[in-house]
């Protein structure tokens, strides 16, 4: 079981682009949560997909934008990036059925605005 | 609002002595409270959840609902146990997890 995989590792971009960020869950979950963790901090919750829906979202501006496909994996869009956008973004899967749904994470697409 | 506190960002222990990382919450219903690790070039992994009352690496964390804390725990601190300590909490639905700032851990040998 690879895990929670997510694509690319690392990417560079400049202000005012956008960027597409990609997550697999692990096998047999079917929740993908996003995260950004700036350097220091601990991760902070952008949004949640289920059943291809946002089912929760964080305080991330409208400008963090998502989608979840029919084989549950995810994709994190940012649109008119900012410099304060750089940050390590985490994608997390988990079960709906499980109460609490413990998160299970990747390794992160490190994102580097200039 | 929803919190989670961990006071200190740092902390270092000799080999053999207790250890104790700080968590304290705020959550108005009832949360679910984990601590995530992440050992160095790894990724975040859970170490324990309050609601499986389980004891992990020799870690326990006792959840204290009139302090709203909780502390994770080790009589007897390893060097495999330096890594960076994430205390969370999630509601009854899970669809939203707050996290801690952090606590890194050194274990001085």
């Amino acid at each position: 079981d690879a895990g929670v995989t997510q694509s690319p590792t690392h990417l560079i971009k400049t202000r005012g682009q956008q960027v597409t960020l990609r997550c697999s869950p692990k096998s047999g979950h079917d929740t993908v949560s996003w995260y950004q963790q700036a350097l220091g901090q601990g991760p902070q919750f952008i949004f949640q997909y289920y059943e291809e829906e946002e089912r929760q979202r964080g305080n991330f501006p409208d400008r963090f934008s998502g989608h979840q496909f029919p084989n549950y994996s995810s994709e994190l869009n940012v649109n008119a990036l900012l410099l304060g956008d750089s940050a390590l973004y985490l994608c997390a899967s988990s079960l709906a059925r499980d109460i609490y749904q413990p998160q299970h994470f990747g390794d992160g697409t490190r994102l580097s605005i200039l | 609002a929803q919190r989670v506190t961990q006071p200190e960002k740092l902390l270092s222990v000799f080999k053999g002595a207790p250890v104790e990382l700080k968590c304290n919450y705020s959550y108005s219903g009832s949360p679910e409270l984990f601590w995530y690790v992440q050992y160095s070039r790894q990724r975040l992994q859970l170490l324990l959840r309050h609601i499986s009352r389980e004891s992990i690496k020799g870690f326990t964390a006792d959840l204290n609902k009139g302090e709203t804390s909780f502390h994770l725990k080790k009589p007897f601190a390893q060097e495999e146990d330096s890594a960076m300590y994430y205390c969370a909490l999630s509601g009854l639905t899970g669809n939203q997890f707050y996290f801690g700032t952090g606590t890194s851990l050194t274990v001085i040998p």
